[in-house]
């Protein structure tokens, strides 16, 4: 079955310092990958995603590229901000069982000032 | 556009009591979703639907739990009785269709606490 493995949190920065969150998964065929960012009092929010191999997925300074080899597909910004404080979600959807999302654990990032 | 919305937001019962959760989806999106989001750890998806069809309910402890989306618009998820271990966020969510394409938008959830 599908499964997505994520790094534990609280993950603790300062401003402008570089961020790194790891995603593994587990998945039978060639699913799309997502990021879902929560912040706190509002609902998941996509925040990137990639539908193959190699494809980058990149928004508001985040990337994450779809590792076909590793089955990975880490979060990365280079200068994180306040603002950037919530819980990250690393996603995966079989493209061949409809709609359905399976979700990792999330992790929280706290940066401080 | 309006996004996806739910209420209550918090609702605190006692065990083995009744408690229902409403959702209003993006206007026009045929698909719906229920998903349970335990403390510290990801969404979980219960059933899915497409207009008022049930598409995936294979999660859904159907002994205790049920969900209808008579009109294929908004959708309601009933816990009879609750238990300690339901305690969780309860997040809807609707795309406008069913299918890899269609981007999945999610409401800010009800908190349920079963004391």
């Amino acid at each position: 079955g599908n499964s997505v493995t994520q790094m534990e949190g609280p993950v603790t920065l300062s401003e402008e310092a570089f961020l790194t969150i790891n995603c593994t998964y587990t998945a039978t065929g060639y699913p799309s990958l997502f990021w879902y960012v929560q912040y706190p009092g509002e609902g998941l929010q996509l925040l990137l995603k990639a539908t193959k191999a190699d494809d980058k997925g990149s928004n508001k300074g985040f990337e994450a590229t779809y590792r076909k080899e590793t089955t990975s597909f880490h979060l990365e910004k280079g200068s994180v901000q306040v603002s950037d404080s919530a819980v990250y979600f690393c996603a995966l959807r079989n493209n061949n069982a409809g709609n359905m999302l399976t979700f990792g654990g999330g992790t929280r990032l706290m940066v401080k000032p | 556009e309006a996004g996806v919305a739910q209420s209550p937001r918090y609702k605190i019962i006692e065990k083995r009591q009744s408690v229902a959760f409403w959702c209003n989806p993006i206007s026009g999106h045929a698909t719906l979703y229920w998903y349970q989001q335990i403390l510290g750890q990801g969404p979980k998806l219960l059933i899915q639907f497409q207009n008022n069809g049930v598409v995936d309910d294979s999660q859904l402890p159907k002994d205790r739990f049920s969900a209808e989306r008579l009109k294929g618009v908004d959708s309601t998820l009933k816990i009879q009785p609750a238990k300690l271990e339901d305690s969780a966020v309860y997040l809807c969510a609707s795309s406008q269709r069913q299918g890899p394409s269609y981007e999945q938008y999610f409401g800010p959830g009800t908190r349920l606490t079963v004391t």
